[in-house]
């Protein structure tokens, strides 16, 4: 049975970094790209970060780039989203998502709520 | 950017009647669309792709229709479970996926 588990939520102040991490099982984990997507409460969803299935290349979106990081550790069947300098306009359910091969995603988390407020 | 524009906002219905959703897209998207239903406090969950194929496990009341810049999803005999927000997404201009801004359908 495949699995998709967010982690690392909370509330953070302007300013601050704040790491998220996927966890998966259930399929070949080096096999699938990984992408991080987030939902403002009451809003539409938004595409934030990609991670190619072997890890070697990454994608961010124009809102995020040069603040978040993304990477893989097939190690640990873990995707990890790292979040710096937050601004209150990054509060949002995060969720990660397994690319089905064709770039839509049949595999989602139940997503983690991140707070930036002062 | 991609836009896709999503009408209308909010669909009233009563179950047993057939909802029809639009997408529409700023640029030529060739069949690369996909249609996600969302319930409230759920993740969304993935029901056509490719613009016309069933996801598995979608029931066959659910079809989607359309190619190049207008794409319709189509609820024939709406069930209880069926009221939601649905939302499309792009995958032609990858890594650069966006959505639509969604539908919500809701009990008349």
């Amino acid at each position: 049975e495949v699995q998709v588990l967010e982690s690392g939520g909370g509330l953070v102040q302007p300013g601050e970094s704040l790491t998220l991490s996927c966890a998966v099982s259930g399929f070949p984990f080096i096999n699938f790209a990984i992408t991080w997507f987030r939902q403002p409460p009451g809003k539409g969803l938004e595409w934030v970060s990609t991670v190619s299935a072997t890890g070697t290349k990454t994608y961010h979106a124009d809102s995020v780039q040069g603040r978040f990081t993304v990477s893989k550790d097939t190690s640990k069947n873990t995707v990890y989203l790292q979040m710096e300098t937050l601004r209150v306009e990054d509060t949002a359910v995060y969720y990660c998502a397994r690319d089905d091969g064709l770039s839509y995603f049949d595999y989602w988390g139940p997503g983690t709520l991140v707070t930036v407020s002062s | 950017e991609i836009v896709l524009t999503q009408s209308p906002a909010t669909l009233s219905l009563s179950p047993g009647e057939r909802a029809t959703l639009s997408c529409r897209a700023s640029e030529y998207l060739t069949n690369y669309l996909a249609w996600y239903q969302q319930k409230p406090g759920q993740a969304p969950r993935l029901l056509i792709y490719d613009a016309f194929k069933r996801a598995t496990g979608t029931p066959p009341r659910f079809s989607g229709s359309g190619s190049g810049t207008d794409f319709t999803l189509t609820i024939s005999n709406l069930e209880p479970e069926d009221f939601a927000v649905y939302y499309c997404q792009q995958r032609a201009n990858w890594p650069r996926l966006t959505f639509g801004g969604g539908t919500k359908v809701e009990i008349k």
